[in-house]
């Protein structure tokens, strides 16, 4: 069964270091979707991207944070200059594109440690 | 506004008991979608249904069920014959409006343990 897929499962870095996670999208979707959890938080919703360009993010979604998907398969998030609050854990989801409310399928996640 | 409200933090039973988690939205949208993820330990989230806001028939899975009210705005989701298993954090998610973008609106989430 197609699943997403992230890497690394587990980020460590420096306050002010730039970070780049990774994502695999299900192959056939065209729906992308970041997410970020907060230990013991709910999921916050953070971008939306579609035909390459975002198509709605949140107020979390500063100009610390970009995406992108520089190739077919790859979508990536990149936070330019970690702060200690985005440490958490980020899912990457994938939709297929047949209808915009369809189900939503999540990657097993990255967790971000910023020290 | 759009927003979820899972208004049990924690929820304790004993493998065998059924168990009901509540889920309330908020949604101004005559067109939405609702649905509960599994978050067990090891951390990913797992699609359990989706549910569109036209179709009110309940839903049975297994040991899994979901009532869906309009008049009470509640996606409610009840596991029957609880098991050790079933022990993970279970969110409640909102999407929907014709120029959504299909974000998920997530509530708080219900935290079950069941114990052996």
């Amino acid at each position: 069964e197609p699943e997403v897929t992230q890497t690394p499962s587990h980020q460590v870095t420096q306050m002010g270091q730039e970070v780049i996670l990774r994502c695999v999208p299900i192959s056939n979707h065209l729906y992308f979707y970041w997410y970020r959890q907060i230990l013991g938080q709910k999921v916050e919703f953070l971008v939306s991207f579609y035909n390459n360009e975002i198509s709605e993010k949140s107020e979390i979604f500063d100009d610390q944070f970009s995406v992108e998907r520089p190739d077919g398969s790859n979508f990536t998030l990149k936070i330019r200059s970690t702060k200690l609050e985005d440490s958490a854990m980020y899912f990457c989801a994938s939709q297929d594109g047949y209808r915009r409310t369809d189900t939503q399928y999540f990657g097993p996640g990255t967790r971000l440690t910023v020290l | 506004a759009q927003k979820v409200t899972q208004a049990q933090t924690e929820i304790s039973v004993v493998e065998k008991e059924d168990v009901t988690l509540d889920c309330v939205y908020e949604t101004r949208d005559t067109t939405y979608y609702l649905f509960w993820y599994k978050q067990p330990p090891s951390g990913e989230l797992v699609f359990l249904i989706r549910r569109n806001s036209f179709d009110e028939q309940n839903e049975i899975s297994g040991r899994y069920s979901w009532n869906f009210q309009k008049s009470t705005s509640s996606f409610n989701f009840t596991i029957t014959a609880s098991q050790v298993v079933d022990s993970a954090v279970y969110f409640c998610a909102l999407s929907g409006g014709s120029s959504n973008t299909g974000k998920l609106i997530f509530g708080q989430g219900t935290t079950l343990q069941v114990k052996p």
